[in-house]
This record gives C-alpha cells, structure tokens and sequence, in this order.
C-alpha cells in the first residue's frame, strides 16, 4: 500500500509560487505502476483534477492551469512536486497528492492533503 | 471537457435504507473509465468503484456500480452509520482533463 504525505507553506501571498512537495513511501516511486497526481479541493467544494506525472518525467495537465502549473519529480528522494505560478485568492485550496492506476483508470491512494491559503 | 451532474445535490435518508446516486455525462463515457469515490469531513476521498462496477479492495457488498454510456449509479443497499459521506463519480476518458462531478452528500434523516 503506497502511503503519500503532502508537505510546504500553508501560507502564500498573492503574485509568488506556491510550492509543495508530496513523500512517497511502501512502493517504488520507480515502479512504473502509477502517475503520481496532484488534485484539489477549494473550501466546501468538490475536487479538481491539476496534473500528473510518470517516473519518466512525462507530464500531463489540466488545460485550465497548464499555462500556470509544473510538477517534477525526484526519484532520489521518493518525492514529486507541484509549483504553481502567479496565485490569487482562487487558488486557495486543500491539495492533495495522489496515485492514478491507469490499468482501473482510478486515483486510490491519497495523501491527507495540506491547506494552502492565498493571503497577503 | 466532459461535465459529471450529479444528482441529488443531496440526500437525506436513514440508517438501513437504500440509497441510488446518479452521475450523468455530457458526452458517453467508456465504463472502465468511471469511478466512485466516498469522502468525509476532514479526510481524502477513498475510493469505493472503479471500472463502473468494480469493488476496490476492502470496500463492503452494499456498496454497487452500474451504467454505461452517459449514464451511471452508485447503490447503497442498507446505509450504515459509516456510510453518511459525499460521494463524487470522476471520468477518465483520453481527453483532458481528468473530472470529477460536483458530489452528493447523503446525510442522516
């Protein structure tokens, strides 16, 4: 069972990058059986898709943030990252990171997911 | 992009009761491309369905998948205390992005 742990800043002002970082452990980030995913979820709302990645290095992203939003990964560290550019007060939401199983074509495993507000 | 409606808003219901939530598409979906997902306050979604009927591991018999096409339910044979929760169906299909419908909150009666 993969377990993911979503880490950074809760707090990032209007304008900068909002950076997190999601650890990977109980499965090789290198198995080659997931895209290693971010999704998110403004406040009371329901969930959006943002991107993913493959061990590869090939992404994959919502059009509607593509022109906003990188995620890497590091397989040194077991780890995969978002960063997405110029926020505002939209981008306030619970992220969560995520492994999408394409053979079920499905995201089951989850992190807990971290609270980023957008506040000056 | 492919819009998931999903119907109720929400549903109140009680304990041992039968519960059917609909997702409809704005265009078909291949079946092995949807799923069902339960969240509860303050928790990730879990994954219940995928595949439109598939179980996922450890999830109980009372929860079922069906439909095809644009048109898809998720049954609750007998409600358990556990079960009162949002649930979301999500869409895979080759065209971006990746969605989720808007979520039904079943809730205690």
């Amino acid at each position: 069972q993969v377990q993911l742990q979503e880490s950074g800043p809760g707090l990032v002002k209007p304008s900068q990058t909002l950076s997190l970082t999601c650890s990977v452990s109980g499965d090789s980030i290198t198995s080659g059986r997931y895209y290693w995913t971010w999704i998110r979820q403004h406040p009371g709302e329901g969930l959006e898709w943002i991107g993913n990645i493959y061990f590869s290095g090939k992404t994959t992203y919502n059009p509607s943030l593509k022109s906003r939003v990188s995620i890497s990964i590091d397989t040194s560290k077991s780890q995969f990252s978002l960063k997405l550019t110029s926020v505002n007060a939209a981008d306030t939401a619970v992220y969560f990171c995520a492994t999408y199983t394409a053979y079920d074509a499905c995201f089951d495993n989850w992190g807990r997911g971290t609270l980023v507000t957008v506040s000056s | 992009e492919i819009v998931l409606t999903q119907s109720p808003g929400t549903l109140s219901l009680s304990p041992g009761e039968r519960a059917t939530l609909s997702c409809r598409a704005s265009q078909a979906v291949t079946y092995t491309y949807l799923a069902w997902y339960q969240q509860k306050p303050g928790q990730p979604p879990r994954l219940l369905i995928y595949g439109a009927s598939s179980r996922a591991t450890g999830i109980p018999d009372r929860f079922s998948g069906s439909g095809s096409g644009t048109d898809f339910t998720l049954t609750i044979s007998s409600l358990e205390p556990e079960d009162f929760a949002v649930y979301y169906c999500q869409q895979s299909t080759p065209s971006l992005p990746l969605t989720f419908g808007g979520g039904t909150k079943v809730d205690i009666k």
